[in-house]
């Protein structure tokens, strides 16, 4: 177990539907990463939260939101789903201050999500 | 645009030989490289990090180098064994952004 928790863990729906994928980053860990890995492609960026606030934006489509909570907990919201949209989605988390990026990610399990 | 370039793509050796792979990333705006090592079926893990030009890391069999006025890392593993099979991945940090290669996959013959 890394820390990382990410939930749910598999999640099957329809096209046009719309899903939140959550992440509780480590015990004191400040900053959430998440990334998307489609089939036969590597990790893409999506979106980095630092402390409740947007820090650092990647190709993240405009069906796609997310937020960091109080708690530190984020969530990745998908909306008007498309069969492409099927992948497994990472959440990372950091000790991170800022831009540094000199501390290492710790990666959840990762939610597999299959657009039907 | 960040893109960051891995190669070999894949690569098979047999147990007990030494490899090598190379990350090649922007020059400018250097904050960090990161690598990772990513077996099947689970989550990406952290090997490395490294910020500083002329920066050398070692864990066990497995080191790195780091050349932030050129561009690129190294990475060797010495004396490959089967449990080194994954792939592996070097990581670009740019002001909040962590852009990943597509991995290099080794196989390890016994």
């Amino acid at each position: 177990d890394s820390g990382v928790t990410q939930t749910p863990k598999h999640l099957i729906t329809a096209t046009g539907q719309r899903v939140t994928l959550r992440c509780s980053p480590r015990s004191g860990d400040l900053s959430v990463y998440w990334y998307q890995q489609s089939l036969d492609q590597g990790l893409q960026f999506l979106i980095q939260y630092y402390n409740g606030e947007e820090r650092a934006k990647g190709n993240i489509l405009e069906r796609f939101s997310a937020q960091q909570f109080p708690d530190l907990h984020s969530e990745l919201n998908l909306s008007s789903l498309e069969l492409g949209d099927s992948a497994l989605y990472f959440c990372a988390s950091s000790v991170d201050r800022g831009y540094g990026g000199a501390n290492v990610l710790t990666f959840g399990a990762g939610s597999r999500l299959t657009v039907l | 645009i960040l893109n960051v370039e891995q190669s070999p793509q894949s690569l098979h050796v047999q147990e007990g030989d030494s490899t090598n792979f190379t990350c090649s990333f922007p020059s400018s705006n250097f904050y960090a490289l990161h690598w990772y090592r990513w077996e099947t079926a689970k989550s990406p893990e952290a090997l490395f990090v490294m910020t500083l030009n002329g920066d050398e890391k070692k864990k066990g069999r497995i080191s790195a180098t780091l050349n932030t006025k050129e561009g690129y890392s190294y990475l060797y593993i010495k004396g490959s064994q089967p449990e080194d099979s994954a792939t592996y991945l070097c990581a670009f940090h740019n002001t909040g952004k962590l852009i990943f290669g597509q991995g290099t996959t080794l196989q390890v013959k016994p």
